[in-house]
């Protein structure tokens, strides 16, 4: 089946510095991938929808200069969290759709954030 | 009122037993519907995926949908202790990957 690949999956950063989380394809290419936030007992919320070489779609009330999407292959999709503050510690998903017509998305194991 | 509404447990059941996980919604465009599982620190994991009305069965897994109530089930037959995890319902209106909605995920614990 599909597979998605995250990293890092864990990782902890001082307030005011970037983060840089790749998500990439393994087995298949992706046009289009997917970055959602997930709050501790909260549903996923999509944040962007990241398309192979062109600008990123932000979904309302998502700052696009704090969360920096580029998606520069057919494989690899970056989310850059710029001048992370303690608000922005969160759990980071990204997913992609699989192959065919009509196919559901394939997640990554996610990112957890924490900004001290 | 939310598109997509889901209980979020915590609902504890003894090894062995059936699971009924439930989710419903309002928007009618809705026309693919998803069950995801995700354990704990990780990304949500495929596990059912149907297209329109109807019932489709994957070993222990079953998901049902009913459009005319906007209603969507998955049951569990043989519930093991590896199931404990959250389910996600996940639906989209045209084309499976058009924006899914997620409902906020039920915990689930089964007990040895």
């Amino acid at each position: 089946g599909a597979v998605v690949s995250q990293h890092p999956s864990r990782v902890i950063c001082k307030s005011g510095t970037s983060v840089k989380i790749e998500c990439r394809s393994l087995d298949f290419q992706a046009t289009t991938m997917f970055w959602y936030r997930q709050f501790p007992k909260k549903s996923l919320m999509l944040m962007a929808t990241s398309n192979e070489g062109s600008k990123a779609t932000y979904e309302q009330g998502v700052e696009k200069d704090k969360f920096l999407i580029n998606h520069a292959s057919l494989t690899l999709s970056t989310l850059t969290v710029t001048s992370a503050h303690p608000e922005d510690s969160s759990f980071y998903i990204c997913s992609a759709p699989g192959q065919g017509a009509y196919s559901p998305l394939h997640f990554g194991n996610g990112t957890r954030l924490t900004v001290t | 009122q939310k598109e997509v509404e889901q209980d979020p447990g915590p609902l504890s059941v003894p090894e062995g037993a059936i699971v009924s996980l439930n989710c419903t919604y309002s928007n009618s465009a809705f026309q693919y519907f998803m069950w995801y599982r995700q354990y704990s620190r990780k990304g949500p994991e495929l596990l059912m995926y149907t297209y329109s009305s109807g019932n489709k069965e994957d070993g222990r897994f079953t998901a049902q949908v009913d459009k005319s109530s906007k209603y969507i089930s998955l049951f569990i037959r043989d519930s093991q202790p590896s199931d404990s995890a959250t389910y996600l319902c996940a639906m989209s209106g045209g084309g499976a990957t058009n924006k899914l909605i997620f409902g906020t995920g039920t915990l689930l614990a089964v007990q040895p």
